[in-house]
């Protein structure tokens, strides 16, 4: 049980770009959310999904695009990289329960990507 | 607007003593909070949390108190130990929020003195 991964860890483009980050999640999963974190800022929402094939967006979505084709996979695409996206990226996932609990359950955070635009 | 804020970007405590971290929120639709706890070059993870309902929840050293009146939440561990340094986040969830989304605050960098 990986849990949730990322892919790349690491990566580093040029302004006018473009690029994928994965996220894949082995524990069967409804929501999965894409954050970027910076200095000072916290953990902010990029997107979000509730399901396969919806997708949502949160508090600082311009310039990313995301799909949730399968339900265990979350892909955030930065069509054209501007230094301002220069941050440490982290997907998450939750899972949804029927009834009382289903608002009290915590978000699985995978490793990051840290992504450097120059 | 900054709806969950930490106010103390960073904290020194001596190994065995208690360690608090404060969170404050303006948002009244909030009923569920969440601490999380950061190593450098790993993904957060989860620690604790609270309900609304509750003013207080404990998890052996941890131990989360929420002032409702005051929107105001803190996270007590005692004893502190060189491996509780790491950068805890506070979050935040309004109920009926669409996705269950949480709101974070800045972070707080705790740093046990051995």
């Amino acid at each position: 049980n990986a849990g949730v991964t990322q892919t790349p860890k690491f990566r580093v483009l040029k302004t006018g770009q473009s690029m994928t980050l994965l996220c894949a999640q082995d524990m069967n999963h409804e929501y999965m959310y894409w954050y970027r974190q910076d200095p000072g800022m916290g953990l902010r929402l990029i997107h979000y999904s509730v399901g396969e094939g919806t997708t949502a967006k949160g508090e600082v979505p311009d310039g990313y695009n995301v799909s949730r084709l399968k339900k265990q996979n979350f892909l955030l695409g930065l069509e054209s990289a501007a230094p301002s996206q220069t941050s440490v990226y982290f997907c998450a996932s939750s899972y949804t329960t029927s009834g009382r609990e289903r608002w009290n359950r915590e978000q699985f955070f995978g490793p990051g990507t840290r992504l450097t635009v120059l | 607007d900054q709806q969950v804020k930490q106010n103390s970007p960073s904290l020194s405590v001596q190994e065995g003593r208690i360690s608090i971290l404060n969170c404050d929120y303006t948002n009244s639709m909030f009923d569920y909070f969440l601490w999380y706890k950061k190593y450098p070059a790993e993904g957060p993870t989860f620690l604790i949390s609270i309900s609304s309902i509750k003013d207080k929840n404990e998890d052996g050293r941890f131990t989360v108190f929420l002032n409702k009146s005051a929107k105001h939440l803190s996270l007590h561990i005692v004893p502190s130990q060189p491996g509780d340094s790491a950068v805890y986040f506070c979050a935040a969830r309004a109920r009926e929020t669409s996705g269950s989304r949480l709101t974070f605050g800045e972070g707080t960098q705790l740093t046990v003195n051995p």
